[in-house]
């Protein structure tokens, strides 16, 4: 079985300072993590994905992202907020189980910026 | 590549109607997924092909709604009869390996 769970519903930051996602996961096997954007009105964007390589992650728009096994954790971090961040942040799990690779979604951060 | 294409980006529409949505995936991905996205209940998986075989149905919500998948390149998600609890935002995606890539989503409204 997997789950995830995003620990923040909202998040406000202010242009030019840290962000920073929470996301926990829960699995039977050894996870694929994945973090998607949704901009308004728009579909949803890989931002960038974790698959057992590299745990430090680094994705499009200056995302990053840390596998920590032990934490069982994969937190969304960007040095500098930008107004074009304010979106809705979806971390996923995907375990292999049933060899489709079937997502298991977040419920999703909502992130503002302000100037 | 154009990406996932979906078609209508909206569709309004009486109650008892029904709705053909549509999706053309991206060239060479072998799996399709159809989502539902409501406020309330966020993200839902419906159904998804491989090789375009149903694999897991589980999340289509009940017997009015049916999804084919004839060729590698076309799938269709329908609803009939539709009720206005069908509103929502419906997403496909496909993939090759890992990661999905969506389309921009049909914004289905019944009244």
């Amino acid at each position: 079985a997997q789950s995830v769970t995003q620990l923040d519903s909202h998040v406000s930051v202010s242009e030019g300072t840290p962000v920073l996602l929470r996301c926990n996961y829960s699995s039977s096997y050894s996870p694929s993590l994945f973090w998607y954007v949704q901009h308004p009105n728009k579909g949803l964007q890989l931002l960038l994905k974790y698959t057992s390589a590299a745990t430090l992650v680094k994705g499009i728009n200056g995302f990053e992202a840390e596998f920590k096994k032990s934490e069982t954790s994969f937190h969304l971090t960007k040095p500098s907020a930008h107004m074009s961040d304010a979106a809705e942040y979806f971390c996923v799990v995907s375990d292999h189980s049933d060899s489709w690779g079937k997502f298991q979604f977040g419920a999703g951060t909502q992130v503002v910026v302000t100037p | 590549d154009a990406g996932v294409i979906q078609s209508p980006r909206h569709e309004v529409t009486e109650m008892g109607q029904e709705v053909t949505l549509r999706c053309k995936p991206i060239s060479g991905h072998n799996s399709l997924f159809w989502y539902r996205q409501t406020m309330m209940r966020g993200l839902e998986l419906l159904i998804y092909f491989n090789n375009n075989v149903p694999i897991d149905d589980s999340g289509m919500p009940e017997d009015r709604f049916s999804a084919k998948m004839p060729n590698a390149s076309f799938s269709t998600l329908k609803i009939q009869p539709s009720e206005p609890r069908d509103s929502a935002v419906y997403f496909c995606a496909s993939s090759f390996h890992l990661e999905q890539y969506f389309g921009p989503g049909t914004r289905l409204t019944v009244t």
